[in-house]
């Protein structure tokens, strides 16, 4: 079946720091590719995605590739910020119907400090 | 972008009483849509797979009479946990796909805290 692997956390860092957060995937067919983030107490915001290889993903400054070869799509920012601070999720669905699944991974939860 | 509106954003009741939870595409027309639940700390468990005119699909383990679905029209679901108990207690949260973005849109949640 399909699944989606993110890296454990917490994650901690300083403000202005560089930002990783790995995520490999396994998946029957062609999946498309996501990165959620959910802020405290709230629901899930799309924050970017990518549907075939080697496509990049982008938005607020965080990036991610989707590299077919290596199957993963890792989450990266280039300097942080306190508001940054939240819970973010890798998923995937394979197929375009509304009835497709979203498949997610465990969860990484970033915490920036001043 | 699309919208999707859930409600309450959270409620308290009492242990053997029934809680509806709404959610609402506001400006697109869903004709699925899909019920998670979030324990603290962790990641989307997928309940419910709701087909607008037709029976909810549960995933393994989920108990049909005791989360019922109902989606009665293209813009409209709802979850209602019935005869709650303290274990039910969660974050619930909907979502469903709009074809214009290829993108799935969420709710805010429901906090459900049963006393």
């Amino acid at each position: 079946g399909d699944s989606v692997t993110q890296m454990e956390g917490p994650v901690t860092l300083s403000e202005e720091a560089f930002l990783t957060i790995n995520c490999t995937y396994t998946a029957t067919g062609y999946p498309s590719l996501f990165w959620y983030v959910q802020y405290p107490g709230e629901g899930l915001q799309l924050l970017l995605k990518a549907t075939k290889a080697d496509d990049k993903g982008s938005n607020k400054g965080f990036e991610a590739t989707y590299r077919k070869e290596t199957t993963s799509f890792h989450l990266e920012k280039g300097s942080v910020q306190v508001s940054d601070s939240a819970v973010y999720f890798c998923a995937l669905t394979v197929g375009t119907g509304t009835a497709s699944k979203l498949t997610f991974g465990t969860g990484t939860r970033l915490q920036v400090t001043l | 972008g699309a919208v999707v509106s859930q409600h309450p954003s959270w409620v308290i009741c009492k242990s053997g009483t029934s809680v509806k939870i709404e959610c609402r595409s506001l400006d697109f027309q869903a004709t699925t849509m899909f019920w998670y639940r979030q324990f603290p700390k962790q990641s989307l468990m997928l309940m419910a797979t709701s087909n607008e005119g037709s029976k909810a699909t549960y995933e393994q383990g989920v108990e049909k009479d005791k989360f019922l679905i109902n989606h009665a029209s293209l813009t409209l679901s709802t979850l209602t946990v019935t005869s709650a108990h303290p274990e039910d207690s969660s974050f619930y949260i909907c979502s469903a796909r709009d074809y214009r973005e290829d993108g799935y849109t969420f709710g805010s949640g429901t906090r459900l805290t049963v006393v």
